[in-house]
């Protein structure tokens, strides 16, 4: 059982627009920041936001990441089948003193 | 370019220790803190520990504590994890991962491929 909540999976068609949530408490999402990653098999995981909303130089525009009291968001537009893969919410849990992920959510591109 | 590999993986039986490196290079590693995550055969990431820059901060998921140590070596860019008491459920490819500052409370932004634990009798 993670203590960031995430959907096993959504899945939307080529072009389209998705969501990704994860859902902490105050002490891990409400007082810190939300950091999202991408998980392809067999590869190391690839930063695609951080502090919440930033994009690392490489990552392109159509990532997007938010945050909303305890709970924060993955945005993908423009949807490719290269975006298939299974993404990870993260942050540092203040009250467990140790870095926390969701359980993953994967993605298909139909 | 920020390169970490990790090495030390291979099969153990229950009970018995491995020691993980990491070697670092194209930072400069004593400015960062560094993580060690894990993922199980067809399971999620699961964070195991970090170490701040000058070692000073420590932390352990309590899956870990009291079996694993996670140290460094700065003058030798490396990064380490010290796995005693082995059990089957510790089998997972194992992750080195820079943090982004030198507060281990930050998050991961560079990470190596990863080398496999497999805990099996």
């Amino acid at each position: 059982q993670s203590v960031l909540t995430q959907p096993p999976s959504v899945s939307a068609a080529p072009g389209q627009k998705v969501t990704i949530s994860c859902s902490g408490s105050t002490s891990n999402i409400g007082n810190n920041y939300v950091s999202w990653y991408q998980k392809l098999p067999g590869t190391a995981p690839k930063l695609l936001i951080y502090d919440n909303n930033k994009r690392p130089s490489g990552i392109p525009d159509r990532f997007s990441g938010s945050k909303s009291g305890t709970s924060a968001t993955l945005g993908i537009t423009g949807l490719q089948t290269g975006d298939e893969a299974d993404y990870y919410c993260g942050t540092w849990d203040s009250t467990l003193s140790a870095g926390v992920f969701g359980g993953g959510t994967k993605l298909t591109v139909l | 370019e920020v390169q970490l590999v990790e090495s030390g993986g291979g099969l153990v039986k229950p009970g018995g220790s491995l020691r993980l490196s990491c070697a670092a290079s194209g930072f400069t590693f004593n400015s960062y803190s560094m993580s060690w995550v894990r993922q199980a055969p067809g399971k999620g990431l699961e964070w195991v520990s970090s170490i701040s820059s000058s070692s000073t901060y420590i932390y352990y998921a309590d899956s870990v504590k009291g079996r694993f140590t996670i140290s460094r070596d700065n003058a030798k860019n490396s990064l380490y994890l010290q796995m005693n008491s082995l059990r089957a459920e510790d089998t997972a490819v194992y992750y080195c991962a820079r943090i982004s500052s030198s507060y281990p409370w930050s998050h991961p932004d560079y990470w190596g491929q990863g080398t496999l634990v497999t805990v099996s009798s």
